[in-house]
């Protein structure tokens, strides 16, 4: 069975530039985490969704990031506009939320750098 | 709010050492325990979890008891080797209906041959 996927695995921009990245869960899943690790804060939840629905959008640093779930097989997180502080990897994770198990399936993750 | 402290790493050990990550949390109720590990260039995957006070997680030979009195879930393995080279992540789930995890900051491990 396909993991979690994630696009682009790896991605160089500039200041100030739009940046979208995109996540598909495992199929039947309900529950999706969007995780930003950075060697300084380590690995920090950002939002996360349940039944396509956001539930907790704490994390998410400021008004230039932004999260959608259109689908139950599609997310995206934007950041608009990018800065060198964004620098990080972003992690997509997927659960089903009746097992209740705290068990996430992690993607491989996109590697952002911003110029 | 809960959170979880690990020890900082790097740690470095020789093929066939015993293994310890320190790990404690602060949470409010009765959190479920985990370690996560990620091998280079890939994502996070369960490692090992319990669920309630002085049960024990294991799973390829790493174990870990959770220990309400000094709210720990440290991780131990007895006999480490090259492959087990990675970053290992403590991690807690707090009640209610959700899998939202709080991560500790990684403890990178590596092993020498």
């Amino acid at each position: 069975d396909a993991g979690v996927i994630q696009s682009p695995r790896h991605e160089v921009t500039e200041m100030g530039q739009e940046v979208t990245l995109r996540c598909k869960p495992i199929s039947g899943h309900n529950s999706l985490f969007w995780y930003r690790q950075t060697m300084m804060r380590g690995l920090e939840l950002l939002i996360y969704f349940n039944n396509n629905v956001p539930i907790d959008d704490s994390g998410m640093p400021e008004d230039r990031f932004s999260a959608k779930m259109p689908n139950a097989s599609f997310s995206t997180l934007k950041i608009q506009p990018s800065e060198p502080r964004d620098s990080a990897v972003y992690f997509c994770a997927s659960s089903l939320v009746s097992a209740n198990t705290g068990e996430l399936f992690f993607g491989e993750g996109s590697r952002l750098t911003v110029l | 709010g809960d959170s979880v402290t690990q020890m900082e790493g790097p740690v470095t050990l020789s093929e066939e050492a015993f293994l310890t990550i320190n790990c404690t949390y602060t949470a409010t109720g009765y959190p479920s325990l985990f370690w996560y590990v990620q091998y280079p260039g890939e994502g996070l995957q369960l490692l090992l979890k319990a669920t309630k006070a002085d049960d024990k997680g294991s799973n390829k030979g790493f174990e870990a008891t959770y220990r309400k009195e000094t709210t720990s879930f440290h991780l131990e393995k007895g006999s480490v080797q090259v492959s087990d080279s990675a970053v290992y992540f403590c991690a807690l789930k707090g009640g209610g209906a959700t899998n939202k995890l709080i991560f500790g900051t990684g403890t990178l491990l590596a092993v020498q041959p």
